[in-house]
């Protein structure tokens, strides 16, 4: 079974602009996951999506932070403009009916 | 609310003596617990689940943790640590379906186990 797919692994910009990422899921998972991993911290949730809806996006600051998942499958999240302390690891989590969440590699984004 | 204190950020053992990484956890109902592993430029894998069942969980690559609730702890434990086990270690508790919670995870800070030859 293939995992979750992430992409790019790295990306480096600077501040004021803008970069997306993408997540592939699991096929068939229904629930995405965006997390927020600063360094030396756990990871963070940002938005939660059951199929193509939003369940939980209170922790996404939703005036530089977007996110999609349009038909129910692949996801992208967007920051516009980049700040400083967007600087971190940002992985895509998915999972079915079980409990367990499934985790990609995650996108570690630094911001110059 | 739920929340997770991992009580140490680094643990340093040598190979093949035993590991210790200490969690308690704060929730106001019977919680679901995890332990997750991050190895370096890998995802987070699951290492074991408490869900109210045996009080011991045992785990993969030989991990086990004790749910003690009048402790409120989940310390992960493994008598006899490999080289390979060198990463990073989360503790996790999930909340509820209620509230807006929707089974919401909630990571501690992590502990950094270093495992010296």
């Amino acid at each position: 079974e293939a995992g979750v797919a992430q992409s790019p692994r790295y990306k480096i910009i600077e501040k004021r602009q803008s970069v997306a990422f993408w997540c592939n899921p699991i096929s068939g998972h229904a629930t995405l996951y965006w997390y927020q991993q600063i360094l030396g911290q756990g990871p963070k949730l940002l938005i939660q999506f059951q199929n193509n809806g939003v369940v939980d996006d209170s922790q996404l600051p939703k005036d530089r932070f977007s996110a999609e998942r349009l038909k129910g499958v692949d996801s992208t999240l967007k920051i516009q403009p980049a700040k400083l302390e967007d600087s971190a690891v940002y992985l895509c989590a998915t999972k079915s009916r079980s409990y367990e969440q499934y985790f990609g590699p995650g996108t570690r984004l630094t911001v110059t | 609310a739920q929340s997770v204190t991992q009580l140490d950020s680094h643990v340093s053992v040598s190979e093949g003596t035993p590991v210790l990484l200490r969690c308690n956890y704060s929730s106001s109902y019977s919680p679901s617990l995890f332990w997750y592993v991050q190895h370096p430029n890998k995802g987070l894998q699951l290492l074991l689940k408490y869900t109210s069942a045996a009080t011991l969980v045992k785990g993969i690559n030989g991990f086990e943790a004790e749910f003690k609730k009048s402790e409120t702890s989940f310390h992960l434990t493994k008598p006899s640590a490999h080289m390979s086990d060198a990463a990073e270690y989360f503790c996790v508790v999930r909340g509820s379906n209620s509230g807006g919670s929707n089974y919401k995870l909630t990571f501690g800070k992590g502990t950094l186990l270093t495992v010296n030859p």
